[in-house]
């Protein structure tokens, strides 16, 4: 079975501090790890993945998530927040030693960052 | 098209009544997921199709649940005699090879069972 904790509902920060979102997670092979945000009434928005390779892996508006092995966990990372980062963000995980295809979700983390 | 498109976005239903929700994934994409996403919660694994075959569908929740895929391109969820806890937002995904790529999800249909 695979798993995936995030185990914070809600960040706060200020604009301009960096910012983290934690991201644990449970597999019984190797971990294809996700982030995606997702802002009111739309849909999930892919931000970046770690499938293999280096351990920091650099996405879409400026995120950056770290994965470790040894903590197995791939906490997403923004060095200076932007208050339009203000969202709902989920991680997930797929267990690449499977033939099966499918994403389980954590339940998701609310950003917020103010002025 | 250029993404994952769902219809309709917004379906209210009366209890009992059926409903179908509709996915039209990127084309090429022959992974294609639906899932649910209750309010205020992470989405939930429904079921999984590659081409046209059902692969997994251990996340439906009841027989009153059927998802299709017959040509292996659009999908369509179907809810028989909808229930208030149906209430959810359904949200498609496709991928291309096992998912390396990535999942590009749709906008989602939000269902409000009254």
């Amino acid at each position: 079975a695979q798993s995936v904790a995030q185990p914070e509902d809600q960040v706060n920060v200020a604009e301009g501090n960096p910012l983290t979102v934690k991201c644990t997670y449970s597999v019984s092979g190797n971990p294809y790890l996700f982030w995606y945000v997702q802002y009111p009434n739309r849909g999930l928005q892919f931000l970046l993945k770690y499938i293999t390779g280096d351990n920091l892996v650099k996405g879409s508006y400026g995120f950056e998530a770290e994965f470790n092995k040894s903590q197995t966990s791939f906490h997403l990372k923004k060095p200076s927040a932007l208050v339009s980062d203000s969202a709902l963000y989920f991680c997930a995980v797929r267990d690449g030693k499977s033939s099966g295809d499918k994403l389980t979700f954590g339940t998701g983390t609310r950003l917020a960052v103010r002025p | 098209g250029a993404g994952v498109s769902q219809s309709p976005r917004y379906k209210v239903a009366k209890r009992g009544q059926d409903v179908a929700l509709r996915c039209d994934p990127i084309s090429g994409h022959v992974s294609l997921f639906w899932y649910q996403q209750a309010l205020g919660q992470g989405p939930e694994f429904l079921t999984y199709f590659q081409n046209e075959a059902q692969l997994d569908k251990s996340g439906l929740p009841s027989d009153r649940f059927f998802a299709e895929r017959p040509e292996g391109s659009v999908s369509t969820l179907k809810i028989q005699r909808t229930q208030q806890e149906d209430s959810a937002v359904y949200l498609c995904a496709s991928s291309s090879r096992q998912g390396y790529y990535g999942y590009t999800f749709g906008s989602g249909t939000r269902l409000t069972v009254v």
